[in-house]
């Protein structure tokens, strides 16, 4: 069956540090994948997009890997502040031309 | 931000009742979709709609319907609400076709409890 998995519910780390979320896909070939912050009682809000050739993007603190041999994505923040702390989503397209779905997210707590 | 509205943004209604929640946008995007959104399953796609008229269906389409007669408003509609419909329903614009990043802009949500 096709899965899209955010490894962790719960991340938490001490300000500074660098946090990495994962996100595996078992049974999809996807042409990119997407990174969204979701805070709480909002709308998921839009990071990063990584496309299948492409190995890493950065963002300011933020970034973002894509091993479509593992089948994973990594996310990075370095540098860690507690404003970071929401929960992460990711999201693929599992075929040309159809809608995006998400891995369940993964909540980060930053404490100072 | 993306121009996106959703109404209500709070609603709560009893078992067996009609509702309908409204999307508006005014960035012209050819695509809109609905979600909903449950703790321990992470967003889950209802239906979305890739130009007027035209609809298709998404992981969870049982129990909703939609329409889009105009390229700014896609409404979701519980026929007939029940309890397992209480839910976080968001609405978004933007992703795939053509040039197109792909990226999603999303609504602020709308709260939707069934008694």
């Amino acid at each position: 069956s096709q899965k899209i998995e955010q490894n962790s519910e719960a991340l938490n780390i001490q300000e500074g540090k660098t946090a990495t979320l994962t996100c595996n896909y078992t049974n999809y070939s996807p042409a990119y994948l997407q990174w969204y912050r979701q805070d709480p009682g909002r709308g998921p809000v839009f990071l990063l997009l990584i496309r299948e050739n492409e190995k890493e993007k950065r963002k300011e603190r933020l970034k973002v890997t894509f091993d479509t041999t593992l089948k994973q994505s990594l996310f990075h923040i370095t540098a860690s502040q507690p404003a970071d702390s929401a929960t992460y989503l990711c999201a693929l397209d599992p075929q040309a031309g159809t809608a995006l779905i998400f891995g369940k997210g993964t909540t980060l707590s930053v404490s100072s | 931000d993306a121009g996106i509205t959703q109404s209500p943004r709070h609603k709560v209604t009893e078992t067996g009742t009609p509702v309908t929640l409204r999307c508006h946008q005014t960035e012209n995007h050819r695509y809109m979709y609905w979600y909903r959104q449950d703790p321990g399953h992470g967003l889950r796609l209802i239906h979305y709609s890739y130009g007027v008229k035209d609809t298709d269906k998404g992981e969870v389409s049982d129990g909703y319907s939609v329409s889009r007669s105009k390229t700014e408003d896609f409404l979701l509609t519980l026929e007939s609400a029940t309890s397992s419909q209480t839910s976080v329903y968001f609405c978004a614009i933007g992703g795939s076709g053509g040039a197109n990043t792909g990226e999603l802009f999303f609504g602020e949500g709308s709260r939707l409890t069934v008694l």
